[in-house]
């Protein structure tokens, strides 16, 4: 089966550029989602197909893939973007999730 | 906006089976148009996809629960359901369903947390 790969944390300052990324074979051909859940809510979409917003997610939320890697960037990270963030693929009819980074605004 | 809502036990004992409910506040037009998923994380661990539904009977499982669980809808009442037999502690989880929309799921339901125990 395949995996996804993300770092357990990540830390960045209040106006700066928080990168997630999410490393896995499946990536080279398959569209990365990406998810941000926060503690006691439930998961959300923030970017869909490797780069698209959903209606209603800022655009200071952005997303990339290339190669086996996608990365989820927060340009201009704010105190309220602190969360688990999940990136998402399919393996064939198997969703597959990354195992999660959660996000610090220090 | 679509608005789904899980119900079910939030208690079951070990080796019976898991039973939930998700609740689609739309027209069953909808229900019939996309995918219909469950997905479940245990107390403070990561997301774990259970299985997706398609109106036509189209069900995938996850490799590792597709012997224990099923997926089924009821388009009457507007709801799909998971059953998920023989669990043990390692079951207990918030489960969620979700709209699948493209590749991705959204939205997602409140989720219902479930405890297994003896």
């Amino acid at each position: 089966s395949y995996e996804l790969t993300q770092p357990p944390s990540v830390s960045v300052s209040p106006g700066q550029t928080a990168s997630i990324t999410c490393s896995g074979d499946i990536l080279r051909d398959k569209y990365a989602s990406w998810y941000q859940q926060k503690p006691g809510q439930s998961p959300i979409l923030v970017i869909s197909q490797n780069n698209k917003r959903p209606s209603g997610i800022p655009e200071r939320f952005s997303g990339s893939n290339s190669g086996n890697t996608a990365t989820l960037t927060i340009s201009g990270t704010q105190a309220m973007d602190e969360a688990d963030y999940y990136c998402q693929a399919w393996d064939s009819r198997t969703a597959v999730f990354g195992g999660g980074t959660k996000l610090t605004v220090l | 906006q679509l608005h789904l809502q899980e119900s079910g036990p939030g208690l079951v004992k070990t080796s019976e089976t898991l039973s939930l409910t998700c609740t689609v506040a739309a027209d069953s037009i909808i229900i019939s148009s996309y995918h219909w998923d469950w997905i479940r994380q245990p107390p403070g661990k990561g997301l774990e996809w259970i299985g997706t539904f398609y109106y036509i009977g189209s069900t995938y499982y996850s490799p590792s629960l597709k012997n224990r669980v099923i997926i089924s809808v009821d388009m009457s009442k507007h709801s799909f359901s998971l059953k998920l037999n023989s669990v043990t502690a390692a079951d207990t989880a918030v489960y969620y369903c979700a709209r699948r929309y493209t590749d991705s799921f959204d939205p997602w339901g409140q989720g219902t947390l479930v405890t297994v125990s003896s």
